[in-house]
């Protein structure tokens, strides 16, 4: 069975430019989540989507950051414009709805970003 | 608010010492779940084990172990006689009932020298 998975893996940009990055879950599974992994710090939830609904997006910082789930299957998660701040690994994970109620989660390898 | 502490931020130990690494978690909530995440090098985070608030009964398996206790809001994870390959980062994590919001705790770097 194909994992999780996300690209591009490495991404530099200039601050005040936008990125966006792709996450496609495993197959059947109807949520999908992206956090957000800063150096040093544990993952944070930015948006989970169920289907291609949002369930919570509390923490997604909505003046730069987007997301959207088409069709319920891939996601983007789109950042502009940039700041430093944003310097992160941006891991993507599903879960069967199932599993959403468990809490075990399949995460991708990660996206990291870097803002100069 | 849920809180999740790993206070050990990096853990060194030679190959075949055992290791227990610590989480310390705060919650409201009366039903919730506690989880252990592995993330080695590659980056991906690895589901370990998932411990639900009414079932304090320890787990073990194979090399891994884990001790939940609520009185002391704490849910230990010990991994016997350790390996070069559980070198990576350990994250515990907290979650509710429901639509999951897991809360990651910082991560404990555990590196096993041989």
């Amino acid at each position: 069975e194909a994992g999780v998975a996300q690209s591009p893996r490495y991404k530099i940009i200039e601050k005040r430019q936008s990125v966006a990055f792709w996450c496609n879950p495993i197959s059947g599974h109807a949520t999908l989540y992206w956090y957000q992994q800063i150096l040093g710090q544990g993952p944070k939830l930015l948006i989970q989507f169920q289907n291609n609904g949002v369930v919570d997006d509390s923490q997604l910082p909505k003046d730069r950051f987007s997301a959207e789930r088409l069709k319920g299957v891939d996601s983007t998660l789109k950042i502009q414009p940039a700041k430093l701040e944003d310097s992160a690994v941006y891991l993507c994970a599903s879960s069967s709805r199932r599993m959403s109620y468990t809490g075990e989660l399949f995460f991708g390898e990660g996206s990291r970003l870097t803002v100069l | 608010a849920q809180k999740v502490t790993q206070a050990q931020t990096e853990i060194s130990v030679v190959e075949k010492e055992d290791v227990t690494l610590d989480c310390v978690y705060e919650t409201r909530d009366t039903t919730y779940y506690l989880f252990w995440y592995k993330q080695p090098p590659s980056g991906e985070l690895v589901f370990l084990i998932r411990r639900n608030s009414f079932d304090e009964q320890n787990e073990i398996s194979g090399r891994y172990s884990w001790n939940f206790q609520k009185s002391t809001s704490s849910f230990n994870f010990t991994i016997t006689a350790s390996q070069v390959v559980d070198s990576a980062v350990y994250f515990c994590a907290l979650g509710s009932t429901g639509f999951q919001k897991l809360v990651f705790g910082t991560g404990t770097r555990l590196l096993v020298s041989p």
